[in-house]
């Protein structure tokens, strides 16, 4: 398979909580960029963190990127239930393949 | 700023039916991209424009999917016959010129499809 594999495939924490999610690929990349789908809906961008980078923070959101040993992971800390979506890794070269997802539920 | 339109947003079918999925993308996007997601998993790329010349389509099942840019604006992606393996949304989206995966993408809501 061409995607990247995420972990948890499922992750179920209480508001206020910190959510660490993992994605690990196979192949170098340019980028490694993060999406989020809400139930229903199309992917949404949240970051982008370059081949070069080894953090990277916006908001609520934290980033990392190891290549060396091709995995990234995503923390969005302080969880709001509005945060609850499926979020996806894309390993991105000419094109973009993404992951196999992780499902955030957070309770409110 | 429009997003990426498609249309339509529900289809049903029976399998072998045939059916037509299209997608106008963000203005002056020149990268255009269909991908296929199956309940529960992430999205698989089927055929990636640029302009109007395919870059990629390894992953286009071509006995049966076709997909075109004409003008290198609008796109359609069709299915004929269906299968019931085909149940899935039909994501398009767009990309700006520039460097090869240097941007983010802009994704549609989405086309539902389920063959019965």
């Amino acid at each position: 398979s061409q995607q990247g594999e995420e972990d948890p495939q499922a992750l179920s924490i209480q508001e206020g909580e910190n959510a660490t999610m993992n994605c690990s690929y196979k192949t170098s990349i340019n980028n490694l960029q993060w999406y989020r789908q809400n139930s229903g809906r199309g992917l949404v961008h949240l970051i982008l963190i370059r081949s070069n980078e080894r953090e990277k923070h916006s908001g609520r959101l934290r980033v990392t990127l190891d290549t060396s040993k091709k995995s990234s992971s995503l923390l969005i800390t302080a969880s709001r239930a509005a945060d609850t979506a499926s979020y996806f890794c894309a390993m991105v070269t000419y094109k973009y393949i993404f992951g196999t997802g992780t499902r955030l539920k957070v309770l409110a | 700023e429009a997003g990426v339109a498609q249309s339509p947003r529900y289809k049903i079918i029976e399998k072998r039916q045939s059916v037509a999925f299209w997608c106008n993308p963000i203005s002056g996007h020149a990268t255009l991209y269909w991908y296929q997601q199956i309940l529960g998993q992430g999205p698989k790329l089927l055929i990636q424009f640029q302009n109007n010349g395919v870059v990629d389509d390894s992953q286009l099942p071509k006995d049966r999917f076709s997909a075109e840019r004409l003008k290198g604006v609008d796109s359609t992606l069709k299915i004929q016959p269906a299968k019931l393996e085909d149940s899935a949304v039909y994501l398009c989206a767009s990309s700006p010129p520039g460097e090869g995966g240097s941007d983010t993408i802009y994704f549609g809501e989405g086309s539902w499809l389920t063959v019965v």
